[in-house]
């Protein structure tokens, strides 16, 4: 079946500096890759999306560009804030009529920005 | 336009209750998913339903945990009996199907259970 890893469980940096969170899946459809972030105590909210194979996609600062060859999207941000704080999911998105946006998900990295 | 709205908030039960938690959907959107969250697993599925049908019920989580979609605008989640490893956040999301893949799925802000 499909699946997501995200090999970093906790990632602590301070502001200013970059910051980039593993992801990398198996499927055997055509893959649609996603990030949600997750602030403390509220739901989790799309961050941004691809499934065009090499192009950058960029939202509020972060980006990410999917690589079918190795099977990986990255998440990137070049100098993190303190509002970053949160956890990221990488999701996967088998790309299938019947699945529509039936997502799998990662099990989450928790971003910790200090001052 | 309203969000997904969870309730309760929180849920405390002993344990071989049962518990109900309840989902409403964004208005018009006809895809919902029930996905459990824990620090060691991370987001798993629990249920999804399309225009109200059962597509998908996670094999790990059939004996215990019932979901339903009574209309498009009301999801229920029973689980029975409760054990104390079902402690955990249940979030409920919901989508718009027939636009294409996009990945949107608004989420709730979930039921945070804990079965003594």
């Amino acid at each position: 079946g499909d699946s997501v890893t995200q090999t970093e469980g906790l990632v602590t940096l301070t502001k200013g500096l970059p910051v980039m969170l593993n992801c990398t899946y198996q499927t055997t459809y055509s893959p649609f890759l996603f990030w949600y972030v997750q602030h403390l105590n509220e739901a989790p909210k799309l961050l941004l999306k691809s499934s065009t194979d090499n192009k950058r996609t960029e939202h509020q600062g972060f980006y990410a560009t999917l690589h079918k060859s190795s099977s990986s999207f990255h998440l990137q941000k070049s100098s993190v804030q303190l509002s970053d704080s949160a956890l990221y999911f990488c999701a996967l998105s088998a790309g299938t009529n019947s699945a529509g946006n039936k997502l799998t998900f990662g099990i989450g990295t928790r971003v910790l920005v200090r001052p | 336009d309203a969000g997904v709205t969870q309730t309760p908030r929180h849920e405390v039960a002993e344990k071989g209750q049962t518990i109900i938690l309840k989902c409403e959907p964004v208005s018009g959107h006809n895809d919902l998913f029930w996905y459990r969250q824990t620090k060691i697993q991370g987001l798993e599925l629990l249920s999804y339903f399309r225009s109200k049908s059962l597509m998908e019920d996670g094999g790990a989580f059939k004996d215990r945990f019932k979901a339903e979609m009574l209309n498009s605008s009301f999801s229920t989640l029973k689980i029975q009996p409760t054990e104390p490893k079902d402690s955990a956040v249940y979030l409920c999301a919901s989508s718009l199907e027939g636009t294409g893949i996009t990945g949107q799925l608004y989420f709730g802000e979930g039921s945070k259970l804990t079965v003594l």
